[in-house]
């Protein structure tokens, strides 16, 4: 089985400030990285994921993550936040063998809120 | 956002009476997913589908059945509700570049 750590529950920056949001992951198998992001009362939308190849992957609104195998980490990072980025963000992970599914394991979540 | 609408978006409900939300998708996805969302935990797997007809438990899935009689349909279904299962319910789809995309949800409250 695979588990998620979510290591800030709550992170809170000011609006043009740099943001790493913290993840780690436990599995004794190859797994595909996810980062959600969920904006109040609404459901999740995908950020980013890493399924193989280039460590550093690229997301949508200026979004990035490096994989990390030796430290099994997936931290999210972005270099100038946005009051609109205030919102709660998931790691979750899937096994890559088709065996399982492809069931996600979502961390807890980090709330993320920019301050003017 | 996939084609994928969750009904009811809210529902409220007495407790022990059953409850069933319904999810469906417009792209012929292959698997299908339904997740429980609560303060703290993140999102849990109830139950998921490969295929239809073809569904499985996922880790907190006591208290809940599914079933998937059409491609496009997945129901969840709350046998006997309880306050505990007071929850924001989400349904997802699996692509086929392995990303999982999410509906609304559903807002269930049972008193």
């Amino acid at each position: 089985a695979q588990s998620v750590t979510q290591l800030d529950s709550q992170v809170p920056v000011f609006e043009e400030a740099p943001v790493e949001l913290r993840c780690n992951y436990s599995s004794s198998v190859s797994v595909y990285l996810f980062w959600y992001v969920q904006y109040p009362n609404q459901g999740l939308q995908l950020l980013l994921k890493y399924l193989s190849g280039s460590t550093l992957v690229k997301g949508i609104n200026g979004f990035e993550a490096e994989f990390n195998k030796s430290q099994t980490s997936f931290h999210l990072r972005k270099p100038s936040v946005h009051i609109s980025d205030t919102a709660e963000y998931f790691c979750a992970v899937s096994r890559t063998s088709g065996g399982s599914n492809y069931k996600l394991t979502f961390g807890k979540g980090t709330l993320l809120t920019v301050n003017p | 956002d996939a084609g994928i609408t969750q009904s009811p978006r809210h529902k409220v409900t007495e407790t022990g009476t059953p409850v069933t939300l319904r999810c469906h998708q417009t792209e012929n996805h292959r698997y299908m997913y339904w997740y429980r969302q609560d303060p703290g935990h993140g999102l849990r797997l109830i139950h998921y589908s490969y295929g239809v007809k073809d569904t499985d438990k996922g880790e907190v899935s006591d208290g809940y059945s599914v079933s998937r009689s059409k491609t496009e349909d997945f129901l969840l279904t709350l046998e006997s509700a309880t306050s505990s299962q007071t929850s924001v319910y989400f349904c997802a789809i699996k692509t086929a570049s392995y990303e999982q995309y999410f509906g609304p949800g559903t807002r269930l409250t049972v008193t």
